[in-house]
């Protein structure tokens, strides 16, 4: 069965400071990856998606970038975190016309 | 852009009690699903729709994706406390990813 690893769970960061959360699935091959971010328990903002190596699509213009060097690894990236950055992080993963399913999240704070 | 509007905002109920939720859209979608998600955790998937008119049940939820495929809702019967949650809709189209779109969510409080 498909399972998704994201990390680390949560993370403190000063502000200025770069930025580095790691997404895996294991399971299965070519799925479309997913970055999200929630502010307080609501609303899903998508940040990135991805349809294959080294394919990436922003949604939203922000301090943040993406990258997929592995057909099943997307990380999530910035060179100066924001203090606006903070929130839970939410990574995702879909194959072909199925359901996009979640990881457990990180948990960014920055100071 | 699309946008989703999922009511309640938040629900207090008794245990025991049944629950609905619904969402509406101004935009039609190819597929309708519902998400629970715990505080702290990623939310999991609860129901998937795919067809206009469908009814899936999955334990005591259950869900309907409307005929005119711009509205859902959950129902959940005899609630009891492990309910407690927030609870999303998300309705995808076609195209490149399937890009969700998600309602701003239903926090449901279950109470003893």
């Amino acid at each position: 069965s498909q399972t998704i690893h994201q990390w680390p769970a949560t993370l403190v960061q000063p502000v200025g400071s770069p930025l580095s959360l790691e997404c895996t699935v294991e399971g299965t091959s070519n799925p479309n990856l997913y970055w999200y971010r929630q502010a307080a328990g609501r609303g899903l903002q998508l940040l990135f998606y991805s349809v294959g190596i080294g394919q990436i699509s922003s949604e939203v213009p922000q301090n943040l970038s993406a990258s997929r060097p592995q057909d099943r690894q997307f990380i999530l990236s910035s060179k100066k975190l924001l203090l606006s950055d903070s929130g839970f992080y939410l990574c995702a993963w879909s194959v072909n016309t199925g359901p996009q399913h979640f990881g457990d999240g990180t948990r960014l704070s920055i100071l | 852009g699309q946008q989703l509007n999922q009511s309640p905002q938040s629900m207090f109920i008794q245990e025991g009690e049944d629950v609905s939720m619904n969402c509406t859209s101004s935009s039609i979608f190819n597929t309708w699903l519902w998400y629970k998600q715990d505080p702290g955790e990623g939310p999991v998937l609860l129901i998937a729709l795919y067809k206009a008119g469908e009814l899936t049940s999955n334990g005591r939820l259950t869900a309907q994706f409307g005929i005119t495929r711009k509205d859902s809702f959950l129902n959940i019967s005899a609630s009891i406390p492990s309910d407690v949650g927030i609870y999303f809709c998300a309705g995808q189209t076609r195209g490149s990813a399937r890009q969700l779109t998600f309602g701003s969510g239903t926090q449901l409080t279950v109470l003893p």
